[in-house]
């Protein structure tokens, strides 16, 4: 069965650094797109960036761009999430989850999701 | 960016009776191809989100038939034929058409 397992979430001051890491199994992880998605305390669902199979190309949401870097190494089976400049409002849950689409139309939605790692920043 | 409302903002629901959801997005997600790109997710207590329903109205696997996705355009709705316990949480609703991707405030479900 599909499983993506976050780590790498924790405490952090503004303007520090963090790395999460998503662990896949259960599927061919080359063949899927993969993206982060993050979750305020208490709050709704915010897209953070998404990857192409070969890590060609990648998305960013405006609130983390210039900031995040999103990367693969399909030899791992491993999803990452550097995180540069972090502000106080990027306190979330962060989750990892695979992208699929349906009869090939090139547009893509999450169909698994991991459990997520909380970042908190906080002085 | 396109926007999201969901409405009711929460709903108490007796098990074996029927909700329904509504989910608007402030354009259309309506492709050239014909396809809808609108999918509903749910967030149970403590859980992260889980697939129920993509382009509208397909449910996804394992997902049980008394949850039914319908709408067009920017107009769409969530039903649930009757409510069991298992089925609280936050129902979200999510756009792909266009980046970035964007989710719905959600709709949270209690069982009176």
């Amino acid at each position: 069965q599909v499983q993506l397992v976050e780590s790498g979430g924790g405490l952090v001051k503004p303007g520090g650094s963090l790395r999460l890491s998503c662990a896949a199994s259960g599927f061919t992880f080359s063949d899927y797109y993969m993206g982060w998605i993050r979750q305020a305390p208490g709050k709704g669902l915010e897209w953070v960036s998404y990857t192409i199979t070969s890590g060609s190309a990648i998305y960013y949401s405006d609130s983390v761009k210039g900031r995040f870097t999103i990367s693969r190494d399909n030899a791992k089976n491993s999803l990452y999430l550097q995180m540069d400049s972090l502000r106080v409002e990027d306190t979330a849950v962060y989750y990892c989850a695979r992208m699929t689409t349906y009869e090939s139309s090139n547009y893509y939605y999450f169909d698994y999701w991991g459990q997520g790692t909380l970042v908190t920043v906080s002085s | 960016d396109i926007v999201m409302t969901q409405s009711p903002l929460s709903l108490s629901v007796t098990p074996g009776q029927p909700a329904s959801f509504s989910c608007k997005s402030s354009q259309s997600l309506l492709h050239s191809s014909g396809k809808t790109f609108l999918y509903w997710y749910l967030q149970k207590p403590g859980q992260p989100p889980q697939l129920l329903i993509y382009e509208v109205s397909n449910r996804f696997s394992g997902v049980p038939d008394r949850f039914s996705g319908s709408g067009s355009g920017t107009d769409f709705t969530l039903k649930i034929s009757r409510v069991e316990a298992e089925d609280v949480g936050v129902y979200y609703c999510m756009q792909s058409i266009q980046l970035p991707l964007t989710f719905g405030g959600g709709t949270k479900v209690e069982i009176k």
